[in-house]
């Protein structure tokens, strides 16, 4: 594929239930980031991969949230017990090489509904 | 007070105006990030940039490190500009994550 691709685009779920959130990074990058974007609010970092580096976790803002990268390709952001305030958009970027100053490519996002 | 700050949160131009948005950040950073996202679309890199000023097309973009600000300008403004541009700080205190504006949402009328 061309680009950063996210699936599902939409996801409506009930409180309490979990839910998985798949990134496809594009071929070959490095790095690999998670973002949230909650209505009238800006967007937030997450957590980070780099490369086979551990991923730095210092924006999850829960031990609800957890996410991994398998095979330094797909990632897959699991979110346990959700609740309404974690309804947001869900945002994955990649880029080429570990650098931060590398341009961050952005998918389309999920869009996670918590009723 | 938020790391980033932009201004103006909302602008309305019409067609063919010269558009300036503001960015100000009070962290360390390493480079600094104009993205633009359309109505219900994702999110695209527009510039990156360290120092100076980078062109492409009709957006310009300038970054004054001593000062801790950045401009993103539309010269020629047209609707389809119409988005939301976001700031976002490569803060090196954070360990070169990202730390992101609000967003200013440009609104272009013909």
């Amino acid at each position: 594929g061309a680009g950063v691709s996210q699936s599902p685009s939409n996801k409506v779920t009930e409180k309490g239930k979990d839910v998985e959130l798949r990134c496809d990074p594009i071929s070959g990058h490095t790095a690999l980031y998670w973002y949230r974007q909650s209505l009238g609010q800006g967007l937030e970092f997450l957590i980070y991969f780099q490369g086979n580096s551990a991923p730095d976790k210092s924006g999850l803002p829960s031990d609800r949230f957890s996410a991994e990268r398998t095979g330094g390709s797909v990632s897959t952001l699991t979110i346990q017990r959700t609740q309404q305030e974690d309804s947001a958009v869900y945002l994955c970027a990649s880029s080429l090489t570990q650098l931060g100053t590398d341009t961050q490519y952005f998918g389309p996002g999920t869009r996670l509904t918590v009723l | 007070k938020n790391e980033v700050e932009q201004s103006p949160q909302n602008l309305t131009a019409q067609e063919g105006e010269f558009i300036t948005i503001n960015c100000s950040y009070s962290v360390g950073i390493s480079a600094l990030h104009w993205l633009q996202q359309h109505p219900g679309g994702g999110i695209v890199s527009l510039f990156m940039l360290s120092s100076g000023k980078k062109k492409h097309g009709r957006l310009i973009a300038t970054i004054n490190i001593q000062e801790k600000h950045s401009s993103l300008h539309i010269t020629a403004s047209h609707p389809r500009d119409s988005a939301v541009y976001i700031c976002a700080a490569l803060a090196t205190e954070y360990g070169n994550k990202l730390v992101f504006g609000a967003g200013t949402i440009l609104r272009v009328k013909s």
